[in-house]
């Protein structure tokens, strides 16, 4: 079975400055989709970046990017230039490519930003 | 104009009581999913329908019974409510087919947070 490690339970980071947030995976698939969701107080779930397995090149959205090891199952997010309406629960999630396959999540990191 | 919508948003019952969560979506999506989100914030998928069919049953109890009338929604009933079921309940949905533009995304409804006392 598929499983989703998120090692850091909080992270914390000065405004305008820049954060990874870590993410392990597990699974025996070659092909599937990894994502990073964003929960603010408000509960809603954000899509904030997505990547396609079969893709090399690392995905980016605005300040935010991954880098994405296949070979060593990572999946890390970097947000760059900080801001304060950064500051959620960021979930990583992982999809097999099979039709209609479930989201399997990691636990989450709480980032704080620091004015 | 909401893409995936719940109602309610907050629920607050006594324990043994029945109640129902409705989804609704309007992006023509064929599949959609119930997802439990626990008090340490862990989420879990529970069902997902493809055109009103069960695909997964993710061992949740029986007093769980998802319905779906039509592609468009899909509601949870929850029968015998225990303090245990206090969570987020979020509803989802994608569309299935390697033709989308983002394959594989799920779009996330607000959620509903039931209190069982």
């Amino acid at each position: 079975a598929q499983t989703v490690t998120q090692s850091q339970p909080e992270m914390s980071v000065q405004e305008a400055e820049t954060v990874t947030l870590s993410c392990t995976y597990d699974t025996s698939e070659s092909d599937y989709y990894l994502f990073w969701y964003k929960q603010p107080p408000s509960r809603q779930m954000i899509l904030v970046i997505r990547q396609e397995a079969y893709k090399q090149q690392n995905a980016t959205e605005n300040r935010f990017s991954v880098n994405f090891q296949k070979a060593a199952k990572s999946f890390s997010l970097k947000i760059s230039d900080s801001q304060l309406g950064d500051a959620a629960m960021y979930f990583c999630a992982y999809r097999s490519a099979v039709w209609t396959d479930k989201l399997i999540f990691g636990t989450g990191t709480r980032l704080q930003v620091f004015p | 104009d909401t893409a995936v919508s719940q109602t309610p948003k907050y629920l607050v019952t006594q324990m043994g009581n029945d109640k129902s969560i409705k989804c609704e979506q309007n992006l023509g999506h064929d599949t959609m999913y119930w997802y439990k989100q626990d008090s340490k914030k862990f989420l879990k998928i529970m069902f997902s329908y493809n055109n009103k069919e069960l695909i997964i049953n993710e061992t949740v109890p029986n007093r769980f019974s998802p319905k779906s009338p039509d592609k468009a929604h899909l509601n949870l009933h929850i029968n015998s409510l225990e303090l245990g079921d206090s969570a987020v309940y979020f509803c989802a949905s994608s569309q299935e087919s390697a033709a989308e533009p983002q394959p594989g995304e799920q779009f996330f409804g607000p959620g509903t947070r039931l209190t069982v006392l």
